[in-house]
């Protein structure tokens, strides 16, 4: 079946660097996707999202750049602090229904 | 506002037993969602509602699985009876647009 899936399980990188988390997707459908951050105990957190119209979108230190011609979904952390240490989700929906799919989650985790 | 609250926050039960977890949605939003999460298998969409209506409830595992929204503010995800492999957290969701907003879960262990 379709579904949404991430390259790297784990991903570790020095404070203050960028860091770079994909993700790819397989439903050509989709036409809306969002970031979600969940630290340690706590529920998934909206991050940033991104339409299909679009290629990138940018928020404070983040950047969502969409490939649909690959199907492919990358968030890009700048300066990363610690408090970026957690698990990072890309999940996709389609207009034509409202259930998001989430994919299976990367782990970041920042080194001082 | 107070985002999604979920009750209780953790639950120990024995197996067998009925366990009951609660959510109160954002005010105004109009679609509510179950979501399980376990290392195995991630994030799992069991079941959401539209304006109080379960819309898919295509995800949930089995017939033990049920799922009520009475009415906008509340609803309800209950087990019975519980098994061992039901422990997992147990994630509520609310929405308006398209993006959702989660609740801190409920962290379900069943002995």
């Amino acid at each position: 079946g379709e579904s949404v899936g991430l390259h790297l399980p784990t991903l570790s990188v020095q404070e203050g660097d960028n860091s770079i988390i994909n993700c790819a997707y397989s439903n050509s459908a989709s036409d809306y996707f969002i970031w979600y951050k969940q630290e340690s105990g706590k529920g998934p957190q909206f991050i940033i999202d991104i339409r299909s119209n679009m290629d990138k979108r940018q928020g404070q230190r983040v950047t969502v750049l969409l490939n649909k011609t690959v199907k492919h979904l990358s968030l890009q952390i700048a300066a990363t602090q610690p408090g970026d240490s957690a698990v990072y989700f890309c999940a996709e929906n389609r207009r034509s229904d409202n259930d998001m799919r989430f994919g299976a989650g990367t782990r970041l985790t920042v080194k001082p | 506002d107070a985002g999604v609250i979920q009750s209780p926050r953790h639950e120990v039960t024995e197996m067998g037993q009925e366990v009951t977890l609660r959510c109160k949605p954002i005010s105004g939003h109009d679609y509510l969602f179950w979501y399980r999460q376990t290392m195995m298998r991630g994030l799992e969409l069991l079941i959401y509602f539209n304006n109080n209506v379960p819309i898919d409830d295509s995800g949930m595992p089995e017939d033990r699985f049920s799922a009520k929204m009475p009415n906008a503010s509340f609803s309800t995800l209950k087990i019975q009876p519980s098994e061992p492999r039901d422990s997992a957290v147990y994630f509520c969701a609310s929405s308006h647009a398209r993006g959702y907003t989660f609740g801190s879960g409920t962290r379900l262990t069943v002995v």
